[in-house]
Parts: C-alpha cells; sequence; structure tokens
C-alpha cells in the first residue's frame, strides 16, 4: 500500500528554471494538498483540490501552478524557479469527511540556486 | 500572522517520564485539532486529534488535552520512550477539513 507517493525525491535548479512535482494517492481520496515546510516554521498550504476537477489557493500560492490531473494525481508546478522556493514540499491526501486521517508523502526537497 | 503556535521549539525528556508539549492558538473558529509526528527525511505522520467539542482524547501513551477558553492544547507522552525522539507539530483546521494550520514544531529528544 503506497498511500502518498511524491517525485522527484530530491531537485536542484537554476533561478528561472520550470519544474513540476508530481503526487499521487492511490487510498480514492478526494482531496489533496501542497504544503512547504521551511526551517523554524510549521508547513504551510500552498494550493489545495477538493475534489477532483477543483483547485484553490492557500495561504502561499505566489509562485505556483497546480493542476488536479484526476482523482490520483495532483502536481504542483514552478514556472520560474525563484531562491525563495528553496523548500521541503509535501503533498498530503484526506478524504472528504471531517476528522479523517490526513495522509502525507514523504516529502521533495528543491533547492533552487 | 501565525494562528498556531508552539513557543518550545525542543524538550528533553528523560525515558519513561512524561513528555508534555504545548500548542496555543488564536482562531476561535477552529474545530479540530491533530498532532502529527515527523523524522527527519520523512512525511509527517498522524497520532492524535481531538476535535473541539471534547477536552481529552486518549490514544494508548498518547493524549491530548484541549482547554477551549484558553485556547490551548497540549500533548502528553507517558511513558516517553527513546523512538518518540522526533518533531511534533501542532495543526489545526477550521473553515474546510484538510486546510491545516500548523506550528512551528517542538523537536523531542528523549534520553535513556
Amino acid at each position: 500500500n503506497a498511500g502518498v507517493t511524491q517525485t522527484p525525491k530530491f531537485q536542484v535548479l537554476k533561478t528561472g528554471q520550470s519544474m513540476t512535482l508530481q503526487c499521487a494517492q492511490d487510498m480514492n481520496h478526494n482531496s489533496m494538498y501542497w504544503y512547504r515546510q521551511d526551517p523554524g516554521m510549521g508547513l504551510r498550504l500552498i494550493y489545495y483540490s477538493a475534489s477532483e476537477g477543483t483547485t484553490d489557493k492557500g495561504e502561499v500560492p505566489n509562485g505556483y501552478n497546480v493542476s488536479r490531473l484526476n482523482k490520483r494525481e495532483f502536481s504542483l508546478r514552478l514556472e520560474s524557479a525563484a531562491p525563495s522556493q528553496t523548500s521541503v514540499y509535501f503533498c498530503a491526501s484526506t478524504p472528504l469527511n471531517p476528522g479523517n486521517t490526513i495522509y502525507f508523502g514523504e516529502g521533495s526537497w528543491l533547492t533552487v540556486v | 500572522d501565525q494562528q498556531v503556535k508552539q513557543n518550545s521549539p525542543s524538550l528533553s525528556v528523560q525515558e519513561g517520564r512524561i513528555s508534555i508539549l504545548n500548542c496555543d492558538y488564536t482562531n476561535s473558529m477552529f474545530d479540530y485539532f491533530l498532532w502529527y509526528k515527523k523524522y527527519p527525511a520523512e512525511g509527517p505522520t498522524f497520532l492524535i486529534s481531538i476535535s473541539s467539542i471534547k477536552d481529552k482524547n486518549e490514544d494508548g501513551r498518547f493524549t491530548v488535552f484541549l482547554n477551549k477558553s484558553a485556547k490551548h492544547l497540549s500533548l502528553h507522552i507517558v511513558p516517553s520512550q527513546p523512538g518518540d525522539s522526533a518533531v511534533y507539530f501542532c495543526a489545526a483546521s477550521g473553515d474546510s477539513w484538510g486546510k491545516l494550520q500548523f506550528g512551528a514544531g517542538t523537536q523531542v529528544v528523549v534520553t535513556p
């Protein structure tokens, strides 16, 4: 049972380059999320998708775009990477009903130089 | 504006003793609170949660207490074990399930 799978696990980008972080879940969850974690801070929500076909901004959406490709997959794109986007990125998913556990992927370490 | 705060960045406790982690929040609309545990190079894993209609929830060695009037919750780990050494995040959910507000985390070190 894979749960939430993120790729790549590590990536180094040059300023201005673009890349897409991929996330897939095999638990048939309705909702998916992208968070970022910076040193000394908690996780902050970038974008989320409450259900297939919908996406909404979270707390820190600037510089990012997302695509909910289908129920399983939710990708995060950096169109023009900046050093401020150096962070650890976590994808998460949960069923629709409140109170259910939210499952996180293992994280993607991104460095922008 | 950080709505969930964990004011202790680190906690050192002896094996077998109690670990108490604290968390404060400012948004009275939060109705669900969760604790996550995180090891280095891994994603956060769910530990325990509590609904705002309760003041206590227990699961094995882990107990979460909620004081709504004080906007404060705490996580008790009894007894602490070396495998409990990790970063613990407090999180809160309000208007939309899954849109969590996280605290900055508390690094717990359990010494033999």
